[in-house]
């Protein structure tokens, strides 16, 4: 199974809202990644757990707030958005963060949840 | 920094040919390049993982190749079929401070028609 799952799919939020996103996966992964993505732009990287601790933050602001509560989930908080935030989120995992050349790099990605702030 | 470029930006063919998109990279000490499909709205699916000490991986119609020191690979599909219509992307996986992080290519929208 080499499923990475996601939810809510479509979520709409006004400003002043706090939501979350949600992401799972069963294949034993020990790193997760959360990207976001513009229209007609590849993914950009947000945030990197490696064994359930914050490896990477890229300079993201703090209305968006990861949380990986277990080895198989990871959780991204919204508060006070902005319009300009409304994008695809995706979630991927691999078996760790690469250190060195493997198949075990591979990263498996969700379908993403459409986020819309109005 | 890592660069990765993609060309060609856009593609559209008649079903049953044979494609080659093409994927070149700044910064030859890489991992591993892996390839990936997008359809629109949707997530990435992974097609093919190449790590570094390789040349090639194959996948039914799909092969990919890498040459990590003139940075470049390239991504062949045989017998296009209108199911392949999609955004392929490349991505590197690099080293030191950059681990983790994939650096993507911005694609290439492929249309095959019938």
């Amino acid at each position: 199974d080499t499923e990475v799952t996601q939810t809510p799919k479509h979520l709409v939020m006004g400003m002043t809202n706090k939501k979350s996103l949600k992401c799972e996966q069963h294949m034993g992964h020990r790193a997760m990644y959360w990207y976001k993505q513009k229209a007609k732009k590849p993914p950009e990287l947000m945030f990197v757990y490696s064994y359930e601790k914050l490896s990477i933050n890229e300079s993201v602001p703090s209305r968006f707030s990861p949380e990986c509560p277990n080895s198989s989930l990871l959780n991204l908080h919204l508060h006070a958005l902005q319009p300009e935030d409304s994008a695809l989120y995706l979630c991927a995992s691999s078996q760790t963060i690469p250190t060195t050349s493997g198949a075990y790099n591979e990263q498996f990605f969700g379908p993403g949840t459409r986020l819309t702030v109005l | 920094k890592q660069e990765v470029t993609q060309i060609p930006a856009a593609l559209s063919v008649p079903e049953g040919e044979n494609l080659v998109l093409n994927c070149s990279f700044t910064d030859s000490a890489i991992y591993n390049l892996q390839w990936f499909r997008q359809d629109p709205g949707k997530g990435l699916t992974s097609l093919l993982l190449i790590q570094s000490s390789q040349r090639e991986q194959t996948s039914g119609r799909l092969n990919a190749s890498l040459d990590k020191s003139s940075g470049r690979s390239t991504l062949y599909i045989a017998a296009s079929q209108p199911g392949d219509s999609a955004t392929y992307l490349c991505a590197v996986s690099g080293r030191g401070s950059t681990l983790g992080r994939l650096y993507f290519g911005r694609g290439t929208q492929l249309t095959v028609w019938p």
